[in-house]
């Protein structure tokens, strides 16, 4: 059964930076596309950033690039997301998603989330 | 970017109904389309693939359609656990994009 936990969340000030995990297992990690998709407080979905499996590319949401930084350790079967110049609209429940096939694809398994809030 | 939009934003029907979810991109992206069913404080699940594959384990009076920019959800006999706020998503490039979501509530 493929599992993702998804640590690192927090509360955080305007400015700040953090760092998420998502521990993966019950797959071959290193065979798979990761990915990080957010969510707002009683809103929709949006994609964040995606990590081929060899980690040899990187693909971020227009408004988050040169802020975060995703990066994955397939020897510890795990996914990071570095976080930094955090801006109020990042506050999120950010979730790590499975790629299904191939680099740009659905999402077959999530984590349960964590969630990011940034004070003004 | 592809924009996706979903209607109708929320969608009120009765157990045993026959209910249809819409999702228009705003250019073709050929078949590139998944949907997801979201119940309140879960991760979504992934129901459909390629716009109309159905992923294992998903019950079978569930089904998508379409290609181009035009595609639909249907669920065709209304089951009390449907409730739930659906989502397309469109994987023809980057950036990915979803949809704004349909709530779908049972009478």
């Amino acid at each position: 059964e493929v599992q993702l936990l998804e640590s690192g969340g927090g509360l955080v000030q305007r400015g700040g930076s953090l760092r998420l995990s998502c521990a993966a297992s019950g797959f071959t990690f290193s065979d798979y596309a990761m990915n990080w998709v957010r969510q707002s407080p009683g809103r929709g979905l949006e994609w964040v950033s995606s990590i081929s499996n060899v980690e040899d590319r990187t693909y971020y949401l227009d408004s988050v690039k040169g802020r975060f930084t995703v990066s994955r350790d397939n020897s510890r079967n795990t996914l990071f997301l570095q976080l930094s110049g955090l801006r109020v609209e990042d506050t999120a429940v950010y979730f790590c998603a499975k790629g299904f096939r191939g680099l740009i694809t659905a999402f077959d398994s999530w984590g349960q989330g964590t969630l990011v809030t940034v004070s003004s | 970017d592809i924009q996706m939009t979903q209607s109708p934003s929320t969608l009120s029907a009765s157990v045993g109904d026959r209910v249809t979810i819409s999702c228009r991109a705003s250019q073709s992206i050929s078949s590139w389309l998944a949907w997801y069913q979201q119940k309140p404080g879960k991760a979504p699940k992934l129901l459909i693939y390629k716009a109309s594959n159905l992923q294992p384990a998903v019950p079978s009076r569930f089904s998508g359609s379409g290609s181009g920019s035009e595609f639909t959800l249907s669920i065709s006999s209304l089951q009390p656990d449907d409730s739930a706020t659906y989502y397309c998503q469109q994987y023809s490039g980057f950036s990915l994009t979803f949809g704004g979501g349909t709530k779908l509530e049972i009478k």
